[in-house]
């Protein structure tokens, strides 16, 4: 069965302050990695997709690396906007576009 | 240019009832998907529909769930005979083929007192 675990399940940064969120998982062949942003009472909204190990992605402060087992999401000098539930998912070969989420990171950034 | 637009957002059922959620998705998106988030766990599948075809229902329950994307109109997800277990937020999502990442609606919040 297709799994997918985020790390930290929580985390408080300053603004200003980088680091990393977590995405660790088990896929009978990947054929998709994502990354979402949900903010409170919203659906998730799409920022990212990775397709092999060694792929990167960027978009303004945000970069997205992926290895054969798990993901990275690098935040890059963050602001109080940037406050938001991180959400990763995967999509196995084979499954007809089924994504298997991960619970989330909720991120917050204070100034 | 309109995302993928979910009605009600919020929706109240006493135990017993039917809910109806209704899902259009995005102009040009012929692939929708529902997803179910319970409280402080992760969002789950439940179907993936194309117009007038249900082509993976491997995450709906075997009882008491439907889902229909017709020919004209909108996906509907229909749960009968609701439980306070069916309390969440369920979220509908298109996309233009089943190679392409998904646009997501803001979701309906059921409640079922």
């Amino acid at each position: 069965e297709d799994q997918v675990t985020q790390s930290p399940e929580a985390l408080r940064l300053q603004e200003g302050e980088s680091s990393s969120l977590n995405c660790s998982y088990t896929v009978s062949g990947l054929r998709g990695l994502f990354w979402y942003r949900q903010d409170p009472g919203k659906g998730p909204e799409f920022l990212f997709t990775l397709y092999s190990a060694g792929e990167e992605k960027e978009k303004e402060r945000l970069k997205a690396t992926l290895t054969k087992k798990e993901s990275f999401l690098h935040i890059t000098a963050p602001k109080p906007e940037d406050s938001a539930t991180y959400l990763c998912a995967v999509q196995a070969a084979g499954t007809a576009s089924k994504l298997t989420f991960g619970t989330g990171t909720r991120l917050q950034v204070t100034l | 240019n309109a995302g993928v637009m979910q009605n009600p957002r919020h929706l109240v059922r006493r135990r017993g009832q039917e809910a109806r959620l209704r899902c259009s998705p995005m102009k040009g998106h012929s692939h929708v998907y529902w997803y179910r988030q319970l409280p402080e766990e992760g969002l789950k599948f439940m179907v993936y529909l194309q117009k007038e075809n249900i082509i993976d229902e491997s995450g709906m329950p075997k009882e008491r769930f439907s889902a229909e994307f017709p020919k004209e109109g909108p996906s509907i997800l229909r749960i009968q005979q609701v439980v306070r277990g069916d309390s969440a937020a369920y979220f509908c999502a298109s996309s233009p083929s089943d190679d392409y990442g998904y646009t997501f609606g803001s979701g309906t919040r059921l409640t079922v007192v």
